[in-house]
This record gives C-alpha cells, structure tokens and sequence, in this order.
C-alpha cells in the first residue's frame, strides 16, 4: 500500500538554486529513504535516514527527519541541470516486510 | 558496484500471450523485488523473494507469478497478458534486511496490445 506523501507533486527552479522537497507519513518508522528516477529509468537511493537521526547529509543532499511530525525534507543545494529526475521517499513504516512508497516529486531544473 | 540488470528495456506483446522477464543480481543479495510503476501511483510491489524458491505475495500479485531457482535470477511471469498490465516493470534486490536499501535495476517497458 503507498501510504508516503511527497510534496510538492512538481516543482521547477533555475539551476543553482536549492531545491527542497518533502515527505510525511503516518505511523512510527525505523527508517526513512530517499531516491532519484532519472526519466524512464530504475531508482538510484540516494540517503537513508533513522528514526534516531535528525539529519544527514551526502554531498549536495541534505535530508531531516521530523519524527513529531511525522516529516522528512530533502534538500538540494546549488541545483544542476543533472538534478532533473523525479524524487521518491520510501519508508517502512505499518510493514515488516516491504517498503512503502511516496508517489514523487517530480523536479526541472531549468538552465 | 551492485548491478541489477533485466532482460529487457522495452517489450511489445499481444493480449494473451505468456510473458517473462528476468532479472539478474551480482552481489549475493538475498532479497529480490518485483515492483510496476506507473504515473501517478508510485511503486506497487507484486511479489518478494528472500531466498531461493521462496516468494511472497506484496500488493498486486493477481496476473502474476514469479519464479527463484537461484539466488542472483528472480523471474516475473505474466501468464496471460492484459492491456491493464502495460506499465514499467522494476526489479530491485537488497542485501540482508528487505526494508534496507535496494538496488534497482533499469525497468523494463512493457506495452499490452
């Protein structure tokens, strides 16, 4: 079942902005993780974060965790034309068996 | 590096027809996923598998089996294609815990006509 809600659905910015985009879900979670889809390719992860963490980052990308509020946001900073793709937030919360998905958040990063 | 790889990028069958596709991983992961996605509603898992000849059910299974006879090839079957099944179809596997991280291979295209 998707029960992971990023937003915005889309979002489009000049290139060497930030862009930042969010994930919330409902129940408790062990982890939080994001991932990239490049257009009509397989999904690349790109952070995990847990449920102990507040943020995280990997190069460009920063990532927090809200557990309060039940909320992750993912941060890019100085954006790339290369950061086109759309961005999902997966987590396992209410299964222990699968990973449950957001729908994507769909970023154009405009020259 | 783990790779994931899948048999094909695109496919083109007819209503009815019996239809595999395979996927293949490098690094020894027990668990292997089979996910469709399509616009609008993210990924929808239809079937896992954590070891050989192992395999559970996710959330879309009907229309669908799957096959693990080794531990690197994980097979979806579509056994009587439907024009509802047209969508991208990705595999991914992970290492230990199915909730870690997975690795995805590039999707396979599929169109129904």
């Amino acid at each position: 079942s998707q029960q992971g809600e990023e937003d915005p659905q889309a979002l489009s910015i000049q290139e060497g902005e930030n862009a930042t985009m969010n994930c919330s879900y409902k129940t408790s979670i062990n982890n939080l993780q994001w991932y990239r889809q490049n257009s009509g390719r397989g999904l690349v992860h790109l952070i995990l974060i847990r449920s102990n963490e507040r943020e995280k980052h990997s190069g460009r990308l920063r990532v927090t965790l809200d557990t309060s509020k039940k909320s992750s946001s993912l941060l890019i900073t100085a954006s790339r034309a290369a950061d086109t793709a759309s961005y999902f937030c997966a987590t396992d919360e209410g299964s222990n068996y699968q990973l449950i998905w957001g729908a994507g958040t769909k970023l154009i990063i405009k020259p | 590096d783990v790779k994931v790889t899948q048999s094909s990028r695109y496919l083109v069958k007819r209503t009815g027809e019996k239809v595999f596709l395979e996927c293949v991983q490098d690094m020894d992961h027990e668990n292997m996923f089979w996910y469709r996605q399509d616009p609008g509603l993210g990924l929808r898992l239809i079937y896992f598998s954590y070891d050989v000849k192992m395999k559970e059910k996710g959330d879309i299974p009907e229309g669908y089996s799957v096959s693990r006879e080794k531990k690197e090839r994980f097979s979806l079957i579509l056994e009587s294609a439907s024009t509802n099944q047209t969508s991208m179809y990705l595999c991914a596997s992970s290492l230990m815990q199915v909730q870690e991280t997975q690795y995805f291979g590039p999707g396979t295209r599929l169109l129904v006509l």
